[in-house]
């Protein structure tokens, strides 16, 4: 079972903020928090991860709330390409490995 | 630099035949991961490969499956005896390490359909 929760669907316009959430009230103090993206019919890109403090790129930011259980990824000005299915991720660790569980992410859809 | 790279990119089987999927990591990645994703759902982790350790196998979902990587390089997923149920998108992954702040870099995928 996926760690994470996010909504299912989100449209955004373009140009403007897109706020994508993600609840993960199960996280532990050592997992980081994960963002990828998939385009249609390509491979998962990454885009930013974090622990505790809220991180930015040139992708993107990340927010974290204090609590770490749940975290917001922020596209600042979105554009068409910016259209994909985005999931959050916690990785897990087992017996030293860092497999990541992915959920169903969100569909975000930018519109013209 | 290259990607990873798969093939083939589409493989169409039928029923019961043995196949194998190819993926090459970028160079000096030490982790490799094998996912699968089915029409309309998120990707389902399969097995894991970390230098010279033994491989963490908890995703295969049957011993129909099978992974080998070969001189800590060129991995190859092996599905025997194929199921209708096989059909998905085979991704694989790489990472520089295990440290889990290392991002993964996904390969394009191989299409394997099952008729």
């Amino acid at each position: 079972d996926a760690k994470t929760t996010q909504p299912t669907s989100m449209d955004c316009a373009e140009g403007r903020a897109a706020n994508l959430p993600c609840n993960h009230s199960t996280i532990s103090g050592n997992e980081y928090v994960y963002w990828y993206r998939q385009i249609h019919s390509q491979g998962p890109q990454y885009i930013i991860h974090g622990l505790k403090n809220n991180e930015t790129n040139e992708m993107a930011s990340l927010i974290i709330t204090e609590d770490r259980k749940s975290s917001t990824l922020i596209l600042p000005h979105a554009t068409l390409r910016d259209t994909a299915v985005y999931y959050c991720i916690v990785s897990l660790t087992t017996s030293g490995t860092y497999k990541y569980i992915f959920g169903t992410g969100t569909r975000l859809k930018v519109l013209a | 630099g290259a990607g990873v790279s798969q093939s083939p990119s589409n493989k169409v089987t039928e029923k019961g035949k043995d196949v194998e999927l190819r993926c090459d990591p970028i160079s000096g990645h030490t982790a490799l991961y094998w996912y699968r994703q089915s029409l309309g759902q998120g990707l389902e982790f399969l097995i894991y490969f970390q230098g010279n350790s033994a491989p963490d196998k908890s995703g295969l979902p049957s011993d129909r499956f099978s992974a080998e990587r070969t001189g800590g390089s060129v991995s190859t997923l092996t599905i025997q005896r194929t199921q209708q149920e096989d059909s998905a998108v085979y991704l694989c992954a790489s990472s520089l390490g295990t440290v889990r702040s290392y991002e993964q870099y996904f390969g394009p995928g191989t299409r394997l359909t099952v008729t």
